[in-house]
């Protein structure tokens, strides 16, 4: 089951791009990539999904290479707001089950 | 606004006595998924529910058991309570017209 690493945490500025980069070596071939944020004592929150190559919204970009052993959420100008910790998930459908890691802890200074 | 509420919102329970925690999903969203989260770690998967039939489970143990309800409504159970069941327990909702799960806020669970 592919399981997924991140960096444990990061500091950014207000106003700067911030790129959060998610390892998932064994993932297979009908997984999807799925990025939640969660603040203090709520639930996650769903921030973008993918599958190949680049899907943008209104809120971030998610950035998939071809072998999609890893990818890429980048958050664009990020406010003070944006402090939370960020997940990586893929969505393992064949099997049901879903594993978040430890997630990235963002921390935007003023 | 998430759309999927949990209750209660805190509770505290003595070892080896049993709960229930209850979540009202989104009208529709006939998945349901259950989440384990200790403080300062990620979410653990629990178990998932589709159409009121149970189609995925992590690694927990029997004591904890589900049940999901035609009005999208479900149930957490755990039995036999320990120490370390202590967590943020996290109900998340979906359908297949959606990408990813709505996620509840949460129920504190407390064992002493």
């Amino acid at each position: 089951l592919a399981k997924t690493t991140q960096p444990i945490s990061m500091d950014s500025y207000e106003g700067q791009e911030v790129n959060i980069t998610c390892s998932h070596n064994n993932i297979a071939t009908n997984d999807y990539i799925t990025w939640y944020q969660q603040f203090p004592s709520q639930g996650p929150r769903f921030i973008i999904q993918g599958y190949k190559t680049k899907v943008t919204n209104e809120v971030a970009s998610l950035f998939i290479p071809a072998d999609r052993k890893s990818s890429t959420l980048s958050l664009p100008r990020v406010s003070l707001s944006d402090t939370a910790v960020y997940y990586c998930l893929v969505d393992q459908d064949n099997f049901n089950k879903f594993y978040f890691g430890s997630g990235t802890k963002l921390n935007v200074k003023p | 606004e998430t759309g999927v509420t949990q209750s209660p919102t805190h509770l505290i329970k003595t070892r080896g006595q049993q709960v229930t925690l209850r979540c009202s999903s989104q009208s529709g969203h006939n998945t349901v998924s259950w989440y384990q989260q200790a403080l300062g770690q990620g979410p653990q998967f629990i178990f998932q529910y589709y159409r009121e039939e149970e189609n995925g489970r992590g690694n927990f143990p029997p004591r904890f058991s589900g049940l999901q309800f035609p009005n999208y409504s479900s149930e957490l159970n755990v039995n036999a309570l320990e120490l370390d069941d202590s967590a943020l327990y996290l109900c998340a909702s979906s359908s297949l017209e959606i990408q990813g799960y709505t996620f509840g806020s949460g129920t504190r669970l407390t064992v002493v």
